[in-house]
């Protein structure tokens, strides 16, 4: 059974730090990993997809790196700023189109 | 790109009422729903895959005859929790796509009372 873990649970930290989350899941066999963020109450904003056979992604100040083998993503985010301030969930593609997601990582930012 | 569009956002209804919550994709054909609900501070859990025109595929431990999900066309999907008590107050996340990427509706919070 697949399980997705992400650390830190939680995340405090002064603007303009580099920030790295990491995602670890136990089954390799994964079709892709994604890498949302919730705003509390809000629904999902989807950041970063790496299909199974891409190493890495990036967008603006985000860098989503995917190590299959050693069951590990991270995504890493540039100069961080108070709007960055939200949860960020991790999740794998499963067989069928099924998503698992990680607990998340809680992560304010602080002026 | 996709929309995906929920709603209502919130709802509040009495113990033992059903509530209907809505999912439909905008500008895209989704064969395919996917239905998760998220508990203060935790993870998504999927509780269902919602098929066109077929049953719905349940997760483990999620009950079919509570949690009745129909998807009778290709742009709407519905989830109806029924006969509600307080433990079924959560948050409810529909989602549609697929190996190239996923979209999220925004969520509806259900308090039962």
């Amino acid at each position: 059974k697949q399980e997705v873990t992400q650390i830190p649970a939680a995340l405090s930290v002064p603007e303009g730090e580099n920030l790295v989350l990491n995602c670890s899941f136990t089954d390799s066999a994964i079709y892709n990993l994604q890498w949302f963020r919730q705003d509390p109450g809000k629904g999902l904003t989807s950041l970063l997809l790496i299909q199974s056979s891409q190493r890495e992604q990036t967008s603006g100040r985000l860098n989503a790196s995917l190590d299959k083998s050693s069951g590990r993503s991270t995504l890493y985010i540039a100069a961080s700023q108070p709007g960055d301030s939200a949860t960020y969930l991790c999740a794998v593609g499963a067989g069928y189109n099924k998503l698992i997601f990680g607990a998340g990582t809680r992560l304010a930012v602080h002026p | 790109g996709a929309v995906v569009s929920q709603h209502p956002s919130r709802v509040i209804c009495k113990s033992g009422t059903s509530v209907k919550i809505e999912c439909r994709s905008l500008d895209f054909q989704a064969t395919t729903m996917f239905w998760y609900r998220q508990f203060p501070k935790q993870s998504l859990m999927l509780m269902a895959t919602s098929n066109e025109g077929s049953k719905a595929t349940y997760e483990q431990g999620v009950e079919k005859d509570k949690f009745l999900i129909n998807h009778a066309s290709l742009t709407l999907s519905t989830l109806t929790v029924t006969s509600a008590h307080p433990e079924d107050s959560s948050f409810y996340i529909c989602s549609a796509g697929g190996s190239y990427g996923y979209t999220f509706g925004s969520g509806t919070r259900l308090t039962v009372v």
